[in-house]
């Protein structure tokens, strides 16, 4: 499965759009992209999933590059609620039930 | 239920003794994982049904470690002998398919257990 790099931690205020950048190098053609929040003391929740260019939904937009091997979650105007764990996650399509994690990105919003 | 129920919310326990951890996954659901989140970590994966079966159980550190689902839908995971680098809350996961990396995982609290 390929592995996922992303910043340990990032600082925002209320407010501000948030793009966290994840680079997953060695990405296979048939490897989804998947983002995952995760609030103290809660499991992870699932937030988006991409393939390739962009997809929005109510929460956050994914952008993927044509060479997918990076990854951007942007967070619109973010509020004190989203400071949270991001994990950037990658695995393949058929048939595959292990997610891996890694550490995440902390991400702080500030007043 | 709404979510994913797991129990006990926390467990404390002396360093050789039993513990269960059970988990009622969103009913329909036929996938069930485990996972385990040390602090500061990312879960990790150990185990995974597809209705009753286990389908995969690799990521289980020892045979320490086992897990069941005896009608498709409960299930739970049992630790014997437990030792203080067992502690971490463990996660249990649904979902409709078995497919994790294309759909949604459904993520439960966590049982979080400390092993003295």
């Amino acid at each position: 499965l390929a592995k996922t790099t992303q910043p340990i931690s990032m600082d925002s205020y209320e407010g501000q759009e948030v793009n966290i950048t994840c680079s997953h190098n060695n990405i296979a053609t048939n490897d989804y992209i998947t983002w995952y929040q995760q609030f103290p003391s809660q499991g992870p929740r699932f937030i988006i999933q991409g393939y390739k260019t962009k997809v929005t939904n109510e929460v956050a937009s994914l952008f993927i590059p044509a060479d997918r091997k990076s990854s951007t979650l942007s967070l619109p105007r973010v509020s004190l609620s989203d400071t949270a764990v991001y994990y950037c996650l990658v695995g393949p399509m058929d048939s595959s039930y292990k997610l891996i994690f890694g550490s995440g990105t902390r991400l702080l919003v500030r007043p | 239920g709404a979510g994913v129920s797991q129990t006990p919310s926390n467990k404390v326990t002396e360093k050789g003794k039993y513990v269960e951890l059970r988990c009622d996954p969103i009913s329909g659901h036929t996938a069930l994982y485990w996972y385990r989140q040390s602090l500061g970590q990312g879960p990790e994966f150990l185990i995974y049904f597809q209705g009753t079966g286990a389908a995969d159980d690799s990521g289980l550190p020892n045979d320490r470690f086992f897990a069941v689902r005896p009608e498709g839908s409960v299930s739970t995971l049992k630790i014997q002998r437990t030792e203080r680098g067992d502690s971490a809350v463990y996660l249990c996961a649904s979902s409709f398919g078995g497919n994790a990396n294309t759909g949604e995982l459904f993520f439960g609290e966590g049982s979080r257990l400390t092993v003295l």
